[in-house]
């Protein structure tokens, strides 16, 4: 049973677009929200992410919308670039519990056509 | 700037084969993680440590075996590899402290034919 699911599985959208990529999750406990961004080739590198505080965070041209009520995540990026084309996956951890886990989803592909 | 190294790069073996992918970190990290990643599954969690002789059971521990020798060094064994074990392996550091960040080498292919 998948604790961390995500939508689309891949997204194509044009440079200068916005994305927006979805992320929901179960457990209620869950209270820190990382987003990993992949290359081919790569591994998966810290994008942005989010505490349960916080129904927003910004960084650049990357935002995280949280709704803690209905257990749902989204990551815009707007003015896309090709340069963005990846692999983004939403993970879900339990922050204070000390385990350090995080939970993944099955990401979502990405690409910027020019 | 954090760095997490992997070896081998790509490892073909048989079923019943012996394997063993090697991490290493040199961030000073307390916590290193072994991940599988396949296409639908994202990642999932095989085992973690959280120092030298330390082990924790992840999500899919099945088939696989690990040991933190040092605090820089993480081993992932498969004594007996199978087909389904064929995937993308990431090994991965976190502080443990006030960062939750991990940090990801760059992943080994293994085929198990």
């Amino acid at each position: 049973q998948q604790q961390v699911r995500q939508s689309p599985q891949s997204l194509t959208v044009w440079e200068g677009e916005t994305a927006i990529l979805n992320c929901s999750y179960e457990d209620s406990t869950f209270n820190y929200f990382p987003w990993y961004q992949q290359f081919p080739g790569e591994g998966p590198a810290l994008l942005i992410s989010i505490r349960s505080v916080s129904d927003k965070k910004e960084d650049g041209r990357f935002t995280i919308f949280f709704n803690k009520r209905e257990k749902k995540l989204s990551l815009h990026i707007t003015d896309s670039q090709p340069g963005d084309s990846a692999t983004y996956f939403c993970a879900a951890s339990e922050a204070s519990s000390g385990s350090w886990q995080l939970i993944f989803g099955s990401g979502t592909q990405l690409t910027v056509m020019p | 700037e954090a760095a997490v190294t992997q070896s081998p790069r790509n490892k073909v073996t048989v079923t019943g084969g012996n394997v063993t992918l090697s991490c290493r970190q040199t961030n000073s990290h307390n916590y290193m993680y072994w991940y599988r990643q396949d296409t639908g599954h994202g990642l999932r969690l095989i085992h973690y440590s959280y120092g030298a002789g330390n082990l924790q059971i992840g999500d899919v521990p099945d088939g696989y075996k690990a040991t933190r020798t040092t605090q820089e060094d993480f081993f992932l064994l498969l004594e007996l590899a199978s087909p389904s074990q064929t995937s993308l392996y990431f090994c991965a550091s976190s502080d443990g402290g006030s960062s939750y960040e991990q940090y990801f080498g760059p992943g080994t292919r293994l085929t198990v034919l």
